[in-house]
């Protein structure tokens, strides 16, 4: 089956700063890579996604990039605000329609320092 | 507030009772899916849904587990004869496959605690 992998675990950047959060899978056939947003005591609230004919993909100061040669796939955030704290997690599918079975990453928790 | 709600957000219960969870989907949603989170990890796919019908188990679900989903609308997951390990966050999610639309929207979750 899929395996995603998620790295950094806990990242601390400058208010202003750029965030960068990256993730590897495993299956090729994955085609639908979405980033989701949990806050504490919530559900994951998807933030981006892009699908693998896509090579990047970008909404307001959030971007994503996919290398499928590599099998990686990174979130980066611009211009960083404290209500971006929260932990972000990615995930990879290889239904056809995109998301009928999420594999999800470990996490990554993101603390904006004012 | 039209998105997915669980019930009960909390459930704590002894070991070895049942419990079951409820979940209701975005009204027009036709495909709704159950994960289980535990604490420091990702969510993990449990099972889903197309209307009625469930196409899809892990291996996570043991045959204490068990979900249904009468009449494509709402969904049930119950667990029998719980065990400490039990001890997480189920969260239920849908999303549409009409209209292009293939976001997956989740539920804030039922967060089960065995004593």
């Amino acid at each position: 089956g899929e395996n995603v992998e998620q790295h950094p675990s806990t990242l601390s950047v400058q208010e202003g700063d750029s965030a960068v959060i990256k993730c590897t899978y495993s299956d090729s056939a994955s085609n639908y890579f979405p980033w989701y947003k949990q806050e504490l005591g919530k559900g994951p609230q998807l933030i981006i996604d892009i699908r693998s004919n896509v090579g990047e993909k970008k909404d307001q100061r959030i971007a994503v990039t996919l290398n499928k040669t590599a099998k990686h796939f990174s979130l980066h955030i611009t211009e960083t605000q404290p209500e971006d704290s929260a932990v972000y997690f990615c995930a990879a599918s290889s239904a056809n329609f995109g998301n009928e079975k999420l594999t999800f990453g470990t996490g990554t928790r993101l603390t904006i320092i004012p | 507030d039209t998105g997915v709600s669980q019930d009960p957000r909390h459930k704590i219960t002894k070991r070895g009772q049942n419990v079951t969870f409820r979940c209701d989907p975005i009204s027009e949603h036709n495909r709704l899916y159950w994960y289980r989170q535990t604490l420091g990890q990702g969510p993990e796919f449990l099972t889903y849904f197309q209307n009625e019908a469930q196409l899809e188990k892990s291996r996570l679900l043991s045959n204490r587990f068990s979900a249904e989903r009468p009449k494509g609308s709402f969904s049930t997951l119950e667990i029998q004869r719980t065990e400490q390990g039990d001890s997480a966050m189920y969260l239920c999610a849908s999303s549409s496959r009409q209209g292009g639309t293939t976001e997956a929207f989740f539920g804030q979750g039922t967060r089960l605690t065995v004593v």
